[in-house]
């Protein structure tokens, strides 16, 4: 079974600087997709960006871009010029052969102005 | 186009009871899975339709069970319903076919269920 670990339960960053959220995930499978979702307060869950794990090069969605280190089974995210509406739970999400999402504990980010 | 449509937002049921929840897909989708998000466990996979079908089923009792109708549309239903059935269901669409975006599933803003 895939596991999927998110080390970090809360981080901090003040208001346009810079933030690094981890994951790590553990499959036997080649083929799979990466997830990053944000949970605000109202609970919607959005998709924040998504790696195929095919692909070599590191997605990029504005402001947000990941490291996928595909030999270390390890995907951050990166969120550049925070702001205050990027304050929420963030989850990590692994999608494999079966088509389900397993998600980490994620990790609650506060931004401080 | 309309997102994930989820019914109703809040529930509040006591023990023993059972409860149905809706979702209505995005249009297009046939697949629709749904999630359990509690404190204690996070968020846990409970099942996945598609085409009327179930496709997988997550590690949850049987008193857990859904449905998905010819126009996408899933209902997700618990019977006995215990204390720690209190969660906040999420239902998630997606495609299925064709194009890079397959793959990716799109929630709904969920069903808050109170257990007392």
């Amino acid at each position: 079974a895939q596991t999927v670990t998110q080390s970090q339960p809360e981080m901090s960053v003040q208001e346009a600087e810079t933030v690094t959220l981890s994951c790590t995930y553990d499959t036997s499978e080649s083929d799979y997709y990466l997830f990053w979702y944000k949970q605000p307060p109202s609970r919607q869950m959005i998709l924040v960006i998504r790696q195929e794990a095919y692909k070599q090069q590191n997605a990029t969605e504005n402001r947000f871009s990941v490291n996928f280190q595909k030999a270390a089974k390890s995907f951050s995210l990166k969120i550049s010029d925070s702001q205050l509406g990027d304050a929420a739970m963030y989850f990590c999400a692994y999608n494999g052969a079966g088509n389900m999402l397993t998600f980490g504990g994620g990790t609650r980010l506060m931004v401080k102005p | 186009k309309a997102g994930v449509t989820q019914t109703p937002r809040y529930l509040i049921k006591t023990r023993g009871q059972q409860v149905t929840l809706s979702c209505s897909p995005i249009s297009g989708h046939r697949s629709v899975s749904w999630y359990q998000q509690t404190p204690g466990q996070g968020l846990q996979f409970l099942f996945e339709y598609f085409s009327e079908t179930q496709r997988n089923k997550g590690n949850f009792p049987g008193r857990f069970s859904g449905r998905q109708f010819s126009n996408s549309r899933s209902e997700m239903n618990v019977s006995t319903l215990e204390l720690g059935d209190s969660a906040l269901y999420l239902c998630a669409s997606r495609r299925s076919s064709g194009g890079v975006t397959k793959n990716i599933q799109y929630f709904g803003a969920g069903t808050r269920l109170s257990v007392l």
